[in-house]
């Protein structure tokens, strides 16, 4: 059974700090996606990432993937409020689009 | 692209009804759709996979006789919730397979959910 965990699930920070998103996941996956979600809202892509090493970024926002280690982070820089939502890593099985989503991250940006 | 649409985007009803909520991909054709329920402060659950002229695959623990689901054509997808009662209250989001989003990989991409109230 594919186990995705984030942490922290809750992160309060003040605005222009910055902060790592963690998403640890237990079995061999094609891809790994990072959302966003705003209150009653539905999932905004952020990013996919496909393989070892790939990095992405979009503006304050940068995710990596390290496949041998399973993990992911998401980092966020120089954090504004507009940034305050919930993240979402999921991931897929390989062979498989089913998603397996982490807990979320309710992350709040102070200013 | 890759726009995916859901209808009604809330509904309220009465305790023992049934509520039909429609997923359309709607630049994209979708193989495959995905209903998810989400309860609040929770993450998503996936509830079953909807592949097109055939049966849908449900999860473990979800009752396939109260959530019907029909995938009929390439972009339409179907979830009733059949006899709904109070706890089958909670956010339903949609998404579908496509490939023609801005991921620009084989991916799901998802409906701006439906949030169902029972009284």
């Amino acid at each position: 059974e594919l186990k995705v965990e984030q942490n922290p699930l809750f992160l309060s920070m003040q605005e222009g700090k910055n902060y790592t998103i963690y998403c640890n996941y237990s079995t061999t996956s094609d891809r790994l996606y990072w959302y966003r979600q705003d209150p009653g809202k539905s999932l905004e892509s952020l990013f996919v990432l496909l393989s070892n090493g790939a990095v992405k970024q979009e503006g304050r926002l940068m995710a990596s993937l390290d496949t041998k280690a399973r993990l992911s982070t998401l980092h966020i820089t120089a954090a504004v409020h507009d940034l305050s939502a919930t993240y979402f890593c999921a991931v897929d099985l390989v062979g498989s689009y089913q998603l397996t989503f982490g807990k979320g991250t309710k992350l709040s940006v102070i200013p | 692209g890759a726009v995916v649409s859901q209808h009604p985007s809330w509904v309220i009803c009465k305790s023992g009804t049934s509520v039909k909520i429609e997923c359309r991909s709607l630049d994209f054709q979708a193989t495959t759709m995905f209903w998810y329920r989400q309860f609040p402060k929770q993450s998503l659950m996936l509830m079953a996979t909807s592949n097109e002229g055939s049966k849908a695959t449900y999860e473990q623990g979800v009752e396939k006789d109260k959530f019907l689901i029909n995938h009929a054509s390439l972009t339409l997808s179907t979830l009733t919730v059949t006899s709904a009662h109070p706890e089958d209250s909670s956010f339903y989001i949609c998404s579908a397979e496509g490939t023609s989003g801005p991921l620009g990989t084989d991916t799901q991409y998802f409906g701006p959910g439906t949030r169902l109230t029972v009284l």
